[in-house]
């Protein structure tokens, strides 16, 4: 089916682990963010994409990797996972200056 | 200053009622304009895009006021499910294009 999903939507960890964060989006949108959002707080850009091979960082990147070798995958990772990143992850895919469409949400736990 | 600035609410408003928020932003050269809805930690969904010309679209109106930098977003005749965070996003370029959401009005339409 078409659009943009995210895996996996629940995930428990503990602090130092490595953790990769899947998104996956059918529309072939040049355009995939990363956001996370903490209780009771707006959206906070971790990265973005313009394209393939084209990443940027958005307001809060420390501790994360991304990698955009397929238009439609824009894998978020954890390096070594703190308390700090106990939060709901959401990708969003849309056209270059047009609408975002978001995905699910990954809730992610670090104990 | 923030790029993008909201009105954190709550507002508090009784069924039947009009509402009103007003969403500022800084960059001159913005470009499109958006509003979003967010449920209780669930992922934000398009709910209008904003037309120079303005937009309507049932009990909702979106405007844009591009000589004072804000959008806004009436509801009219509001409903006990219009309860959620409204989220306006400002998008300009920027090399590539920069998307800046606003930290969200929350709204609560009681009985």
């Amino acid at each position: 089916d078409a659009g943009i999903t995210q895996s996996p939507r629940y995930k428990i960890t503990e602090t130092g682990r490595q953790v990769t964060l899947m998104c996956h989006q059918t529309w072939s949108h040049s355009y995939m963010f990363w956001y996370r959002q903490d209780l009771g707080h707006g959206l906070r850009l971790i990265y973005y994409s313009a394209a393939a091979d084209i990443t940027d960082k958005g307001e809060v990147p420390d501790g994360y990797v991304v990698s955009r070798s397929k238009t439609e995958n824009f894998p978020l990772t954890l390096e070594s996972a703190t308390r700090s990143q106990t939060s709901v992850y959401f990708c969003a895919s849309g056209r270059e200056g047009d609408e975002q469409f978001f995905g699910p949400g990954t809730r992610l736990t670090v104990l | 200053r923030k790029e993008v600035e909201q009105d954190p609410g709550p507002f508090n408003v009784p069924e039947g009622a009009t509402v009103a928020f007003n969403c500022t932003y800084s960059n001159s050269a913005s470009q499109s304009f958006f509003w979003y809805r967010q449920d209780c930690r669930k992922e934000p969904k398009l709910l209008m895009s904003v037309y120079s010309s303005g937009n309507e679209d049932g009990r909702f109106t979106a405007q844009l006021n591009r000589a004072s930098q804000y959008i806004s977003l009436l509801i009219r005749d509001s409903k006990l499910s219009d309860s959620a965070t409204y989220l306006c996003v400002v998008i300009y370029p920027s090399g590539t294009y920069k998307y800046i959401f606003g930290t969200g009005t929350r709204l609560k339409v009681l009985a």
